[in-house]
């Protein structure tokens, strides 16, 4: 079953705009994870925030998490056209185990030149 | 260092058969874990290694079974192929079961006919 559901499921924008992805999840975590992905291709991870974190920074993104409503946002500023990918939030099943994640859905966004 | 190598990348094969793929992990990485990513399920944990054992399995019928090798490398083996076993197939590997960050191949696309 899915954990993470992200929102929207697609979301096109003009470079330079920001983009706002959204992921709600279910059960408590210890720490939600954001990937991306190319065309059908292997994902990337791109930032990790714990649980006892409520925003985190990394370049131009910017990861906030809110525990009491199970939800977290991924924001991209300035966004370019190579930032055009599927973007997934995931968490850990748990169980002593972090490689057994959980993925939403997914948000694919279009960053149009 | 290298990434994380799957073989093949493309495969085709027809319903009844079986099919083995592989991933190589990057080096000094013990734990690999593979999913399962459909347009219809999204991304579905199958398997998770950690030094040659099986810690965790995904809700898959048992034609679908792994193993992990000494060196950390890993394959998994779908039997009686079906129709609905077309996926992209990824691995992805960490330093040890305790570490959050996966790393993830390019991955397998297998289609079944």
């Amino acid at each position: 079953s899915q954990q993470g559901e992200e929102d929207p499921q697609a979301l096109s924008i003009q470079e330079g705009e920001n983009a706002t992805m959204n992921c709600s999840y279910k059960t408590s975590i210890n720490n939600l994870q954001w990937y991306r992905q190319n065309s059908g291709r292997g994902l990337v991870h791109l930032i990790l925030i714990r649980s006892n974190e409520r925003e985190k920074h990394s370049g131009r993104l910017r990861v906030t998490l809110d525990t009491s409503k199970k939800s977290s946002s991924l924001l991209i500023t300035a966004s370019r056209a190579a930032d055009t990918a599927s973007y997934f939030c995931a968490t850990p099943r748990g169980g002593g185990s972090q490689g057994n994640l959980i993925f939403g859905k997914g948000t694919k966004l279009s960053v149009k030149p | 260092k290298a990434g994380v190598t799957q073989t093949p990348r493309y495969l085709i094969k027809t319903r009844g058969q079986q099919v083995t793929l592989s991933c190589s992990p990057i080096s000094g990485h013990r734990s690999v874990s593979w999913y399962q990513q459909t347009p219809g399920q999204g991304l579905q944990f199958l398997f998770e290694y950690f030094s040659e054992t099986q810690r965790n399995k995904g809700n898959f019928p048992g034609r679908f079974s792994g193993r992990q090798f000494s060196n950390s490398r890993s394959e998994m083996n779908v039997s009686t192929l079906e129709l609905g076993d077309s996926a992209l197939y990824l691995c992805a590997s960490s330093q040890s079961s305790g570490t959050y960050e996966q790393y993830f191949g390019p991955g397998t696309r297998l289609t079944v006919t």
